[in-house]
This record gives structure tokens, C-alpha cells and sequence, in this order.
């Protein structure tokens, strides 16, 4: 059962790249989310998508583009780096919509930008 | 708006002392509650979380958690603390319409000391 995985697990890039964050899951899960993760913030959302062709912004949306063109997978590209964007980055899905629904998370993926 | 608030940024206890991790919520609708945990290097972990009915919810490795719609709380405890217990927590909430996402609290470090 592999669940939901990200790739790369760890990245260094340089300002102004583009960066693609991947995020894969097995279980059919509708919904899914991008959230980043900085010290003294906690976790913020970045995008979200409640199914295939369908994605909304969260709280922090700038600088990042996501599409859905498969059910499984999530993908977050950062058009063109900041050093502001160096962050651990959280894929997460559920399977139903609605607030009490549990979300399950990947492994992150740390990304600097020097 | 909803909002997180986890007070202590680092909790420090003895292995064996009882575990308070304390979360206050803002929210204009009744919301619904998790803790996730996660430890170094993972990703973020499902501990329980509350829906609705019974108030005091029990969770995986001995945690536990109270709903108190009056003082606005969700505190997580364990009676016992034990070394593997150190990791990160997270409180969240969603109380938004649909897919919103969760919003976390900063998050709180728990420290075991031997």
C-alpha cells in the first residue's frame, strides 16, 4: 500500500528556476492539497483541488501554479524561484469532501532556494 | 475566519509525567477538530480528531482530547509520557465550506526528558 508519495524528497535550486514538486497517491482520493511548512507558521495552504481539472487557491497561493490532470497525481511547480519559497512542502489528500474528513499527508519535500 | 492557537512553542515533561498540549480554536461555526503529529523527517500523522458527539475522543498511542465548546479548547493529553512521544503537534481545524483545507496551529514541540 503505497499511499501518497512525493518526489523529489529533498531540492536545491537557484532563484528564478522553475522547480515541479510531485505528488502521487494509490488510494483514488478525490480531494488533495499542497501546504508549506515554515518554522513559526505552522502548516499554510497553498492550492487544493477537489478533483481532476478542478483547483482552487488556499491562504498563500503566490508565486505557485498546481494542476489535476490525473486523479493521482498533484503536481506544484514554482514558476520562478524565490529565496522566500525555501520551505518543506506537504502534499495531502482525503477521500470525501466535507470538514470532518481526515487528511492523510506525504512524506514532505524540502526544497532550498539559494 | 478560522483561526489556531497552540500555547508553548516547546513543552517540555519527564518520561512517565503526564502530556498537556493545549489548542484554542476561533471559529464562527461549530468546528471540527485534529491533532496530527509528526516526527523528525515524516510526514504529519493523524492522532484523532473530534466531529461531533462524545467530547472526549481518544486517539492512537494513548492520547487523548477534549472538546470545550464554552472555553474554546481542544487539549490534547496523555497520562504517561514515553520517550518515543517526542515529536512535533499539530492542532488544526476546519470549519470552512467543502474542500477548504485544514488551518494549523504554529505547532508544539514536546520534549521527553529521561
Amino acid at each position: 500500500d503505497a499511499g501518497i508519495t512525493q518526489s523529489p524528497r529533498y531540492k536545491i535550486t537557484e532563484t528564478g528556476r522553475q522547480v515541479t514538486l510531485m505528488c502521487h497517491q494509490t488510494w483514488s482520493h478525490s480531494y488533495m492539497f499542497w501546504y508549506r511548512q515554515d518554522l513559526g507558521h505552522g502548516l499554510r495552504l497553498i492550492y487544493y483541488s477537489a478533483a481532476a481539472d478542478i483547483t482552487d487557491k488556499g491562504e498563500v497561493p503566490d508565486g505557485y501554479v498546481v494542476s489535476r490532470s490525473k486523479t493521482e497525481n498533484f503536481p506544484l511547480t514554482l514558476e520562478s524561484a524565490t529565496r522566500s519559497q525555501t520551505s518543506v512542502y506537504f502534499c495531502a489528500s482525503s477521500a470525501q469532501r466535507g470538514n470532518q474528513e481526515t487528511q492523510y499527508f506525504g512524506p514532505g519535500t524540502r526544497l532550498l532556494v539559494l | 475566519a478560522q483561526s489556531v492557537t497552540q500555547l508553548g512553542s516547546h513543552v517540555s515533561v519527564s518520561e512517565g509525567a503526564l502530556v498537556l498540549l493545549r489548542c484554542n480554536y476561533s471559529s464562527s461555526v461549530p468546528p471540527y477538530l485534529f491533532w496530527y503529529v509528526q516526527y523528525p523527517n515524516q510526514g504529519l500523522q493523524l492522532l484523532l480528531k473530534y466531529t461531533t458527539g462524545a467530547t472526549l475522543v481518544k486517539g492512537i498511542n494513548g492520547f487523548e482530547a477534549e472538546f470545550k465548546k464554552s472555553e474554546t479548547s481542544f487539549h490534547l493529553t496523555k497520562p504517561s509520557a514515553h520517550m518515543s512521544d517526542a515529536a512535533e503537534y499539530f492542532c488544526a481545524c476546519n470549519s470552512g465550506g467543502g474542500a477548504d483545507g485544514l488551518t494549523f496551529g504554529k505547532g508544539t514541540h514536546l520534549i521527553i526528558q529521561p
